[in-house]
This record gives structure tokens, sequence and C-alpha cells, in this order.
């Protein structure tokens, strides 16, 4: 079945740090590979997203390569930001067959950025 | 874009009481919705999948008697927990999508239950 592996945080960070979030794989078929953000108290908000391998999820500053080689859909911002304070949560997902929709998330990484 | 509202954000009730957590997709028809189940600091479990006008599919390990799914229009499906117990507390999210609309699925804010 499919799973994910996030790196085990917590991840504390200085402002203006790079920021490497860790995400590998197992999957069957070829499937679309997610990373949410979810601040404390809400709900999850999609950060980015790549349908297929070597494809390049970007977005306010964060990016992610799809590397099918690697099994894995690692999470990177050159410069984070104390707003970027947050859980991150890689995710897969299958967009076709009886699987359609389901996604499979890793546990989360607790991600602190201090001024 | 796609816009989930999931109400009521958060609830508490009495052990053994029933609780009602609502997810509608604001401006999309969502056949398929997701309802997900988050323990502190933990991870996001699928609970249950549904598809309008058809029964819910339930992961295992998942009461469908405890845990009352219905999808009865394009644009709602409701949670209800019954004989809430102490255990039962946790943060619940919901996901909606359509067909031909994966990309990820939209996200409600989320249900934090407490049970008392």
């Amino acid at each position: 079945g499919n799973s994910v592996t996030q790196m085990e945080g917590p991840v504390t960070l200085s402002e203006e740090a790079f920021l490497t979030i860790n995400c590998t794989y197992t999957a069957t078929g070829y499937p679309s590979l997610f990373w949410y953000v979810q601040y404390p108290g809400e709900g999850l908000q999609l950060l980015l997203k790549a349908t297929k391998a070597d494809d390049k999820g970007s977005n306010k500053g964060f990016e992610a390569t799809y590397r099918k080689e690697t099994t894995s859909f690692h999470l990177e911002k050159g410069s984070v930001q104390v707003s970027d304070s947050a859980v991150y949560f890689c995710a897969l997902g299958n967009a076709g067959g009886t699987s359609y929709g389901k996604l499979t998330f890793g546990q989360g990484t607790i991600l602190t950025v201090h001024p | 874009g796609a816009v989930v509202s999931q109400h009521p954000s958060w609830v508490i009730c009495k052990s053994g009481t029933s609780v009602k957590i609502e997810c509608r997709s604001l401006d999309f028809q969502a056949t398929t919705m997701f309802w997900y189940r988050q323990f502190p600091k933990q991870s996001l479990m699928l609970m249950a999948t549904s598809n309008e006008g058809s029964k819910a599919t339930y992961e295992q390990g998942v009461e469908k008697d405890k845990f009352l799914i219905n999808h009865a229009s394009l644009t709602l499906s409701t949670l209800t927990v019954t004989s809430a117990h102490p255990e039962d507390s946790s943060f619940y999210i919901c996901s909606a999508g359509g067909w031909g609309v994966f990309d990820g699925y939209t996200f409600g804010s989320g249900t934090r239950l407490t049970v008392v």
C-alpha cells in the first residue's frame, strides 16, 4: 500500500535560515504528491503539488521536486520567516482507480522559526 | 477557488450525546468527500470516503455505527458522532472534491470535538 515518511521534527530555525524537510514515499502507480501546511487550530492548506516525475511545485518561496528515482519530494525554502512556523505535511494521492482522491499523509513536521 | 466550509469549528458535548459536523462545498459540486481524524500532534487518518447518493466506505477499524456519514447532496456531507465518549475527542477535518478536480482536494477548517 501507499505510505509517506517525513523527517522527524520538531525543526527549529532562525529567521532567514534555509529549510529542508525530507519526504519519501512508497506507492503503486503514478501518484501525485503534495505539501500541506497547518497553522495552530486551523485546517490544512495546500502549499504546493506535483503530479508527475520531475515536476517542481512552488508557492510562497517553497519548492519541492517530484523525484521518481529516489521516491522523494523534499520541501525547501531559501529563507524562512517567523510566519512560516506551522506543521507541514507531505501527502500522496492517486488520481485514478478505486483510490481516487484518497490522501495518505506523513506524520507531519513541526517548524518553529525564531526572530 | 474551491472553498469548503466546515461547521462547527469547535464543540463540547457530554458523554452519551451525539454531535453532527457539517462539511459544505460552497462553489463547486463535491461528488466525493473524505473525513479525517487528527489526534494531538499526530497526522491525519482517513476515516471514511463518501460519494454523493451512496453509502460511505469506511477504513478498517472505524466503527460505521458510531461515525455516521451522510452525503445526500453534491454540496453537503455530514459526520455524526453517536453516543460520544471522551476517547472520541479529536480534531475532525473534511475534504471535498469532484471528479476531474483533483488538485489535492480542498480541506475544511476542521472541528475540535471535546467530549466531557
